[in-house]
């Protein structure tokens, strides 16, 4: 079963804390892609990174970063020293070459308080 | 890069309806766009799958009578809610495959209100 499973429905730290969000996933494939997407109140998706399925390279961009651990099926985003427009819901998302859909977990809504 | 047009953004409509939403790639062929729904709080569930001249694909559960897909050309596909009931009153948003440029390309949605 191709599957995205996000545990956190909700997260609130203080602003400048550092938060993790939590993205487990199963597929059948061997070659697949990885996603995180933001998506703030206006609806709109915002894409944040891919990770394909052959590298499992952690990567930082600024203050965001990504830990991809195939042996655990998990594909886990830190925010560092978050900041208020951090707030948003956040998703993981699993690409399968064979069924060429995107599927998305249920999403982390996350309050960076000030 | 990569750029999904989706249109409108939002829309009311009277009970009983239809309403038409657009998604165009402006900039790449999309042979394949998928249509998302997201109600309030909730993740984006696949609704269907549009395909360039050939049907398009419901997911099970998913009203292919209600919810019209047109796919007429490599940039242009079309998801047309029919007779509208204010329990289709959500945020549809479409997607275009274009992995060749690194990201799978979404709109930027609409929102649906029936009153």
């Amino acid at each position: 079963a191709q599957k995205v499973t996000q545990a956190q429905t909700e997260i609130s730290v203080v602003e400048k804390e550092d938060v993790t969000l939590d993205c487990v996933y199963e597929t059948r494939d061997t070659t697949y892609y990885l996603f995180w997407y933001k998506q703030p109140p206006s609806g709109e998706l915002v894409f944040l990174i891919r990770r394909n399925s052959f590298d499992e390279q952690n990567e930082i961009s600024g203050r965001y970063s990504w830990n991809f651990q195939k042996s655990t099926s998990s594909f886990n985003f830190t925010i560092t020293a978050s900041q208020v427009v951090d707030s948003a819901v956040y998703f993981c998302a699993l690409y399968n070459i064979g069924d060429d859909k995107i599927i998305f977990g249920k999403g982390t809504r996350l309050h960076i308080l000030p | 890069g990569a750029v999904v047009s989706q249109h409108p953004s939002w829309v009311i409509c009277k009970s009983g309806t239809s309403v038409k939403i657009e998604c165009r790639s402006l900039d790449f062929q999309a042979t394949t766009m998928f249509w998302y729904r997201q109600f309030p709080k909730q993740s984006l569930m696949l609704m269907a799958t549009s395909n360039e001249g050939s049907k398009a694909t419901y997911e099970q559960g998913v009203e292919k009578d209600k919810f019209l897909i047109n796919h007429a050309s490599l940039t242009l596909s079309t998801l047309t809610v029919t007779s509208a009931h204010p329990e289709d009153s959500s945020f549809y948003i479409c997607s275009a495959p274009a992995l060749d440029r690194g990201v799978n390309t979404f709109g930027s949605g609409t929102r649906l209100t029936v009153v």
